[in-house]
């Protein structure tokens, strides 16, 4: 069975430093790996996603994510925040026992401070 | 703007009613997925469905249940409301090979007293 875990409950980073938000998972086979930003009274929405080839990702609005399967994780990264990236992000996984939907992870609050 | 529409966007009922919350797949896309967002839950995994047929089903409760109609658009019916089910009620489409991602629409808040 698949899990995906993100450690923080809460970032606060300030603005124009880099952030990190951090995911590791656990799947049987080949990982397929998300990231989603929810806005407040949003839907999620898509930033970027590991299927496989290169390690690191290129997403939506300069974020990226780097894959390590050694160390199963997929953290997400910005050079540098804005405050407008406060949201709350959640890291997925797909099922791996054939199905298509996500496990998401319990999501972490990142908080840019003007 | 993902696509996805959900209707209604805001739902109050009471106890032991029945609901039906709404959804419209993107444009092509020919799954639909209902997800469950709560506090104490976060985010879960409800039901698939492909094409008018099920296609996987998650920790939903035997209270609820979901078709998928030929114009694709997807309805979940609550019955018997309990205070536990007020949440918000995510649909996605599209992901219908394993490596594509999903969509989702804004979201039914559903609050029962």
């Amino acid at each position: 069975a698949q899990s995906v875990a993100q450690p923080e409950d809460q970032v606060n980073v300030a603005e124009g430093n880099p952030l990190t938000v951090k995911c590791t998972y656990s799947v049987s086979g080949n990982p397929y790996l998300f990231w989603y930003v929810q806005y407040p009274n949003r839907g999620l929405q898509f930033l970027l996603k590991y299927i496989t080839g290169d390690n690191l990702v290129k997403g939506s609005y300069g974020f990226e994510a780097e894959f390590n399967k050694s160390q199963t994780s997929f953290h997400l990264k910005k050079p540098s925040a804005l405050v407008s990236d406060s949201a709350l992000y959640f890291c997925a996984v797909r099922d791996d026992a054939g199905a298509n939907n996500l496990f998401f992870g319990t999501g972490t609050r990142l908080t840019v401070i003007p | 703007d993902s696509g996805v529409t959900q209707t209604p966007k805001h739902l109050i009922t009471a106890t032991g009613q029945r609901v039906t919350l709404r959804c419209s797949p993107r444009s092509g896309d020919l799954s639909v997925y209902w997800y469950q967002q709560s506090l104490d839950q976060g985010l879960q995994f409800l039901i698939h469905y492909y094409n008018g047929e099920e296609r996987a089903k998650g920790n939903i409760l035997e209270r609820f249940s979901a078709q998928q109609f030929p114009d694709l658009h997807s309805e979940l019916n609550l019955s018997s409301l309990e205070l536990g089910d007020s949440a918000l009620y995510f649909c996605a489409s599209g992901g219908d090979q394993t490596y594509n991602e999903q969509f989702f629409g804004p979201g039914t808040r559903l609050t029962v007293l």
